[in-house]
């Protein structure tokens, strides 16, 4: 175990249904990041934030909305998704002294 | 921006044999090169990682080498295993500011065969 918690770890979702992903960290990092891994694609950088503030957005459709309440806490809000929008979404965190990534186990989400 | 690319897409060995997994990178400033290893079904995780100010790192049956002119990095596996077995990802990224916008390449299925 990394220390990172994904909630759910599966989730099937209509395209007009409203969900959101949970990711939390106790291990004192203080950046957090969702990535997205499709089939055949590599894993895409979606969102940064490093203490609290969104640092990185890499031309990620709307749908799909962030929130990091506090340190220790990533959320992703799900809204009027695409079937093309299923994949494994992984949570991620880092220190701030150290570059490694530490990911959580991610939620596979279908998308019907 | 950061642009990996990773070969080769998949490889199969012999138990006991040599693997090795190739990246190139774009960005002349990035100083970070992790691996990690994905198998089935689980989180990505990490290996092993080099830093830019050093050309070789050594962890047991693992070793990464590092050509900044070239802008490329390698990842060998010596007397490979069955639980070898797995998907590898090579990274590279600029570490600023507290945190890392680790960039991917496309992966490597590797299968060990006893």
């Amino acid at each position: 175990e990394t220390g990172v918690t994904q909630t759910p770890r599966h989730l099937v979702m209509g395209m007009t249904n409203k969900k959101s992903l949970k990711c939390e960290q106790h291990l004192g990092h203080n950046a957090m990041y969702w990535y997205k891994q499709s089939a055949k694609k590599p894993l895409e950088l979606m969102f940064v934030y490093s203490l609290e503030e969104r640092v990185e957005n890499n031309s990620v459709p709307s749908r799909f909305s962030p929130e990091c309440p506090n340190s220790s806490h990533l959320f992703l809000h799900l809204h009027t998704l695409q079937p093309e929008d299923s994949a494994l979404y992984l949570c991620a965190s880092s220190p701030w002294s150290d570059e490694k990534l530490f990911f959580g186990s991610g939620t596979q989400l279908s998308v019907l | 921006g950061e642009n990996v690319e990773q070969h080769p897409s998949t490889l199969s060995v012999q138990e006991g044999d040599s693997a090795v997994i190739k990246c190139t990178y774009s960005d002349s400033a990035s100083n970070y090169f992790p691996w990690y290893k994905q198998e089935l079904g689980k989180r990505p995780q990490l290996i092993i990682d080099i830093r830019s100010n050093v050309g070789e790192k050594k962890d047991q049956r693992i070793a990464v080498t590092l050509n900044k002119t070239a802008k490329h990095f390698s990842l060998h596996i010596t007397e490979t295993q069955p639980e070898d077995s797995a998907v590898y990802f090579c990274a590279a990224t600029l570490v600023s500011g507290g945190y890392n916008k680790l960039i991917f390449g496309a992966g490597t299925r590797l299968a060990v065969h006893p």
